[in-house]
């Protein structure tokens, strides 16, 4: 079956620090994959996408590439700041377009 | 653009009452989404919809829970009796059909307190 396994947080990095949260799914068929934020106090919004093999999706400096090769989708940002503590959920959605699976979610704290 | 708008954003009630959680999806969306987010279980897709018809309601978790869609614009979610073990925050979410590479828009949850 289709799922998303990402890592276990909480992480904890100082500002500008280099970041990276793992994530690695199991699929049937060609996934979208995505990664959202979800601040406190509010629903996820979709932080970026990638939609085939190889792609890279990039927004507000952060960035994750499609790895076929290695099931794998992982968010980097090389120098994080206060503002990005939140937490981040890797998804995936299946060739159909009708499944979602989330992540388990990552918390992120950034001190300064 | 309005985003998915939830009501109410809080909930406050006594174990045993009725308690309904409303959701307007983006305009021209044609699935929704409702999830269930807890400290314990994460985030828990509780049922969807393609074009107002239910598709997959494995999610819901017993029979006090229900979910309506009359319309493309609006849905609803029901609890009744409610239990104090039913305290959680309540997303909706839509998003176009048309294939994988459509993400999902939420709204900003239900936080639901049962006493």
């Amino acid at each position: 079956g289709n799922s998303v396994t990402q890592m276990e947080g909480p992480v904890t990095l100082s500002e500008e620090a280099f970041l990276t949260i793992n994530c690695t799914y199991t699929a049937t068929g060609y996934p979208s994959l995505f990664w959202y934020v979800q601040y406190p106090g509010e629903g996820l919004q979709l932080l970026l996408k990638a939609t085939k093999a190889d792609d890279k999706g990039s927004n507000k400096g952060f960035e994750a590439t499609y790895r076929k090769e290695t099931t794998s989708f992982h968010l980097e940002k090389g120098s994080v700041q206060v503002s990005d503590s939140a937490v981040y959920f890797c998804a995936l959605s299946d060739y159909t377009g009708n499944q979602f699976y989330f992540g388990t979610g990552t918390s992120l704290t950034v001190i300064p | 653009d309005a985003g998915v708008i939830q009501s109410p954003r809080h909930e406050v009630t006594e174990m045993g009452q009725e308690v309904t959680l409303r959701c307007k999806p983006i305009s021209g969306h044609n699935s929704l989404f409702w999830y269930r987010q807890t400290m314990m279980r994460g985030l828990e897709l509780l049922i969807y919809f393609n074009n107002n018809v239910p598709i997959d309601d494995s999610g819901m978790p017993e029979d006090r829970f229900s979910a309506k869609m009359p319309n493309a614009s609006f849905s609803t979610l029901k609890i009744q009796p409610s239990e104090p073990r039913d305290s959680a925050v309540y997303f909706c979410a839509s998003s176009p059909m048309g294939g994988a590479n459509q993400p999902q828009h939420f709204g900003d949850g239900t936080r639901l307190s049962i006493l």
